[in-house]
């Protein structure tokens, strides 16, 4: 069963522009996490925003979660080409009673053209 | 820095042949995970594992097995490998023995596996 789902499935902008992505989940979590994937390439972790936070910062990204909503955005400010990638949003979810494991969104795939 | 290598980049195989993709994490990470990913499905979980020996059903374990007798290296094996398993086959580990805990997985670079 898929927990995250992301929205839009395909975003494409202007360098310079910024670019939102939306996740929306189904159950209970600890944390929210998002990772980022270059074509053809594994994933890297980007940002971690646990369930009792609101917003969180790092660098041009911003995250928030909104817990009553079940859904997190992930804000990439004034963007530039080698953001391209795709973005996925995963969570662990708390009725899972088993350590460390994830439920990965379908992903974003983010063109930012030059 | 912290490392997860895949054996191969790029791997191509006949239908019915058993295949073996090995990952090597260097972290010390108790836990290991295989993914395969494909086009509008995402990342899908195959097996994990959370010590050494120990292996848990992900989300579609159906024709895959596992073995993880050394705690930094997890083998994903097709017993005998079909054209619906051509796939990107990824994987990660994390620390921690809780799912309370800090749990970002770090990724290997990913095997695109053909099957004829």
């Amino acid at each position: 069963s898929q927990q995250g789902e992301e929205d839009p499935q395909a975003l494409s902008i202007q360098e310079g522009e910024n670019a939102t992505m939306n996740c929306s989940y189904k159950t209970s979590i600890n944390n929210l996490q998002w990772y980022r994937q270059n074509s053809g390439r594994g994933l890297v972790h980007l940002i971690l925003i646990r369930s009792n936070e609101r917003e969180k910062h790092s660098g041009r990204l911003r995250v928030t979660l909104d817990t009553s909503k079940k859904s997190s955005s992930l804000l990439i400010t004034a963007s530039r080409a080698a953001d391209t990638a795709s973005y996925f949003c995963a969570t662990d979810a708390i009725f899972y009673n088993q350590g460390g494991k994830l439920i990965f969104g379908q992903g974003t795939e983010l063109s930012v053209k030059p | 820095d912290v490392k997860v290598t895949q054996s191969s980049r790029y791997l191509v195989k006949r239908t019915g042949e058993k295949v073996f993709l090995e990952c090597v994490q260097d972290m010390d990470h108790e836990n290991m995970f295989w993914y395969r990913q494909d086009p509008g499905l995402g990342l899908r979980l195959i097996y994990f594992s959370y010590d050494v020996k120990m292996k848990e059903k992900g989300d579609i374990p159906e024709g895959y097995s596992v073995s993880r007798e050394k705690k930094e290296r997890f083998s994903l094996i097709l017993e005998s490998a079909s054209t619906n398993q051509t796939s990107m086959y990824l994987c990660a580990s994390s620390a921690g023995t809780s799912f309370l805990l800090y749990n970002e997985q770090f990724f290997g670079p990913g095997t695109r596996l053909t099957v004829l």
